[in-house]
């Protein structure tokens, strides 16, 4: 159960894109479709922002986007804003009914 | 709207045992699994356990297995996780989180686990 990688810091200016990476195994991401997306602000509960590698839940905005490729998924955020300053964190099945994290990536608005 | 509240957390002795607990409401509770997830200081996510909505299938993750227990009442709408033999590792903000297509849409607002003498 070793943790999925994903680069510690990725900034962007506002109205522009920036894509978080996620690497993970062939026991993982690269076995399963069941990749998601968590954003995190400081002091609060993680957030549902991208389920089954791409699909978005009610209420979350289309500038979030996911993907993937192989043993990499990937996050895109689109028209970068300032609210979307927090931290990210990817999550992949790794067997039947366990679930492997992501270190975390801090998403900077320059 | 969909409730989870966490409690039961606090200060306890390395090798001690703590017993924290989710109060569900807003969604039929008996047809969801459930799950723990927690986030050391300044560290990442990090899943620790399962359990399905008919308490059928339970998983651990490997660094807490054989000392963590996860339980739950459906009557009462409440998640359980029992720990024992408590590390200064497992200090940490536990978070109950509930499962829905394979992804946790759910989170309470998490319970701070001091371990240390």
């Amino acid at each position: 159960q070793s943790a999925l990688t994903q680069p510690r810091s990725v900034s962007g200016s506002p109205g522009h894109s920036v894509t978080i990476s996620c690497i993970g195994s062939n026991s993982d991401v690269g076995l399963y479709k069941y990749v998601s997306w968590y954003q995190q602000r400081p002091g609060k509960a993680p957030k549902l922002l991208i389920y089954d590698v791409s699909k978005r839940p009610s209420g979350v905005p289309d500038r979030f986007s996911g993907s993937k490729s192989g043993n990499t998924a990937s996050l895109t955020i689109s028209g970068l804003q300032v609210d979307d300053e927090a931290d990210y964190y990817c999550c992949s099945s790794a067997g039947t009914y366990t679930w492997v994290f992501g270190g975390g990536t801090k998403v900077t608005v320059l | 709207e969909v409730q989870l509240v966490e409690s039961g957390g606090g200060l306890v002795q390395p090798g001690g045992s703590l017993r924290l607990s989710c109060a569900a409401s807003g969604f039929d509770y008996s047809t969801y699994s459930m799950n723990w997830v927690r986030q050391a200081p300044g560290k990442g996510l990090e899943w620790i356990s399962y359990i399905s909505g008919g308490t059928g299938t339970i998983r651990y993750a490997d660094s807490v297995k054989g000392r963590f227990s996860i339980s739950r009442d459906n009557p009462k709408n409440s998640l359980y996780l029992q720990m024992n033999s408590l590390r200064a590792q497992d200090t940490a903000v536990y978070y109950c989180v509930r499962d829905s297509t394979w992804s946790f849409d759910h989170w309470g607002q998490g319970i701070l686990v001091t371990v240390s003498s």
